[in-house]
Parts: C-alpha cells; structure tokens; sequence
C-alpha cells in the first residue's frame, strides 16, 4: 500500500460539466501521474507533476488540466466534460531520484462516466 | 518516441501450469527499465516484476520470472505454476531512464484466464 486516494471512486456526470478528480498522498512522493485507461488502449498518460507547481502534458491532455499546490495533492479537472472523456482515471506516485525509487505504484482507480 | 506491443490480447492456461506473455518494444534509448503490471478483476493495479535494461540478469519474483533480450527489444513473462488468482490483465510498460523519472509507456495488455 502506497498511500494513495483517489476521489470519487465512481462519478456520473452530464456532458458540459465540470469535473475534478482529487489524487492524494501521504508519503511525500515527488512524481504524481495521472492516466486513463479504455478498452483496447491499456493506460495512457494525461499529465504528470514532477513537483509542486511543477506539472507537464502528456499523450492525451486535450481537454484536462492540472494543479499540484501542496505535495501530497494532485487535481485533475475536465473543464467541460464530454462523452469521450467517459474512462477510468489512474493516480500513480514516484519516488524518483535513485535507483529503486523510480518504480510507480497506483491509487484505486477513479470511474467516470459522462452522459 | 517508445511504443510497446503486446502481441496477445487474451491467453489461457490451465492451473499448476506455465504460460508465457509476449512483449515487444520500440525505443531509441539505452537506458530504461521495464515493468509488468497485473490488474485483476478489482482493477488495481499491482507490480509484478520490474527489469533494468543494463543489467543482464533476467529479473525473478517468486513463480513470476522474465526473459529480456535487449537487442531483441523483448521482454516476455513467464508464469510457472499458474493459480487462478493470476487470472488478471497483464500490462507491459517502458520507462525511459533519464535526471528524473519520466512517465510510463504501456502496451494494450494480456488478459490471462486461468482454468482450473
């Protein structure tokens, strides 16, 4: 057990809508993840944090953004939801910086579902 | 950019017996480490085994043992004795080694049944 959160762990929405997912800590890892996985794609990166305030895009960021105020939380937020954003929304944490600390372990899985 | 392939959407092995998973990757790197992932029915997502790409020695965690051909740019799992709490997807995923961690690459997964 890594210590991870993942608020909701279900949602449903309706399509326009704003959404936050929250990814919470409790270890103090630097690197945070945030992934998406659908069927037939396994999971793919939509942004990472390498550090408070510290967060870059990743393959598939079109319509998300981030925030990383404090270490041990990490926002994702649909600005306006849409159906294609329907998928299961992967946290994961990293230590970095040494041999053995680069491994990512995951948070429980938050499911949205977009109508 | 990395891709990574797993070649075999579905598997099945029968219990107590060994079934090996197929992973291919593409990357212009030399230093990286590989990772397989298992998420079971409840869809966590748990490490299996990971491997770094300078070390020759193929990595082993219990029953759960790889076979990396660097040149090959493969990176295959083995099984042994197969219980039916390994029915799960199996994930491969690439990280290039680089000042700080980078994110992981994933192939489209393996889901394993296991019979009993």
């Amino acid at each position: 057990d890594a210590g991870i959160t993942q608020s909701p762990r279900h949602k449903v929405t309706e399509t326009g809508t704003p959404v936050t997912l929250r990814c919470h800590q409790t270890e103090n890892h630097r690197y945070m993840y945030w992934y998406r996985q659908d069927p037939g794609h396994g999971l793919r990166l939509i942004h990472y944090s390498y550090g408070v305030k510290d967060t870059d895009k990743g393959e598939v960021s079109d319509g998300y953004s981030v925030s990383r105020s404090k270490t041990e939380d990490f926002l994702l937020t649909l600005e306006s939801a849409t159906s294609s954003q329907t998928s299961v929304y992967f946290c994961a944490i990293s230590e970095g910086g040494g041999v053995g600390e680069e491994t990512q372990y995951f948070g429980p899985g938050t499911r949205l579902l977009v109508l | 950019a990395q891709t990574v392939t797993q070649s075999q959407p579905e598997m099945s092995v029968q219990e107590a017996e060994t079934v090996t998973l197929s992973c291919t990757y593409d990357t212009s790197e030399n230093n990286y480490y590989l990772f397989w992932y298992k998420q079971p029915p409840s869809r966590q997502m748990i490490l299996v085994i990971r491997q770094e790409a300078y070390k020759q020695q193929n990595a082993t965690e219990n029953r759960f043992s790889v076979n990396f051909q660097k040149a090959a740019k493969s990176f295959s799992l083995k099984i042994s004795d197969s219980q039916l709490g390994d029915t799960a997807m199996y994930f491969c995923a690439f990280m290039k080694l680089d000042s700080g961690n980078t994110p992981l690459v994933f192939g489209k997964g393996t889901r394993l049944s296991v019979i009993a």
